[in-house]
């Protein structure tokens, strides 16, 4: 069965440092791996895609994630947080491929990143 | 032009009731979803359909029925409500399949706040 690890609840960060948000998965075969922002009272806005190639992939508003197979993570970065990034984040996986029941999208349970000034 | 469209926004209603919720998508997509988004913020996907079929259906008491008159849309309505249906409900679209250089994200409503009271 599908996975998704967000072992934080919280992450803070001062304003202009670097920010970490990790994730680890668990999917049997190639995953397609995804994370979303959800602003207060907004529904979910993707960010950026780990499909296939690239192990750093780029995403909207700076945002960079990285694709370790062997650690199975997919941990969201930004070289230099900015006081709007505080959001609620979530990671998601879903098999590749196909359709059916493998088009099922599985989340964690978000970290919450505080910016703070 | 919103791309995943739900309607009400607020749904406030007694216990005992039966409500629907509305979704249409105008992007093509030909699998849809139901997610719950309880007091913790955590998203439980509910149902999915691949072109107006069930595929996914996690365990969601029957009280729970969805429907998709076409591949645009996916309605899902509630009887008897009780206090726990109280959550956020959020419908998302996604093409099936997928890879690189293809869509493979899911697109999200803005979400229906459902209060039982």
């Amino acid at each position: 069965a599908q996975s998704v690890a967000q072992p934080e609840d919280q992450v803070n960060v001062a304003e202009g440092n670097p920010l970490t948000v990790k994730c680890t998965y668990s999917v049997s075969g190639n995953p397609y791996l995804f994370w979303y922002v959800q602003y207060p009272n907004r529904g979910l806005q993707f960010l950026l895609k780990y499909i296939t190639g690239d192990n750093l992939v780029k995403g909207s508003y700076g945002f960079e994630a990285e694709f370790n197979k062997s650690q199975t993570s997919f941990h969201l970065k930004k070289p230099s947080a900015l006081v709007s990034d505080s959001a609620l984040y979530f990671c998601a996986v879903r098999k590749s491929g196909g359709g059916g029941a493998t088009n099922k999208l599985i989340f964690g349970t978000g970290t919450l990143l505080a910016v703070q000034p | 032009d919103t791309a995943v469209s739900q309607t009400p926004k607020y749904l406030v209603t007694q216990m005992g009731n039966d409500k629907s919720i509305k979704c249409e998508q105008n992007l093509g997509h030909d699998t849809m979803y139901w997610y719950k988004q309880d007091s913790k913020k955590f998203l439980k996907i509910m149902f999915s359909y691949n072109n107006k079929e069930l595929i996914i259906n996690e365990t969601v008491p029957n009280r729970f029925s969805p429907k998709s008159p076409d591949k645009a849309h996916l309605n899902l309505h509630i009887n008897s409500l009780e206090l726990g249906d109280s959550a956020v409900y959020f419908c998302a679209s996604s093409p099936i399949g997928g890879g690189l250089g293809k869509t493979t994200e899911a697109f999200f409503g803005q979400g229906t706040r459902l209060t039982v009271v």
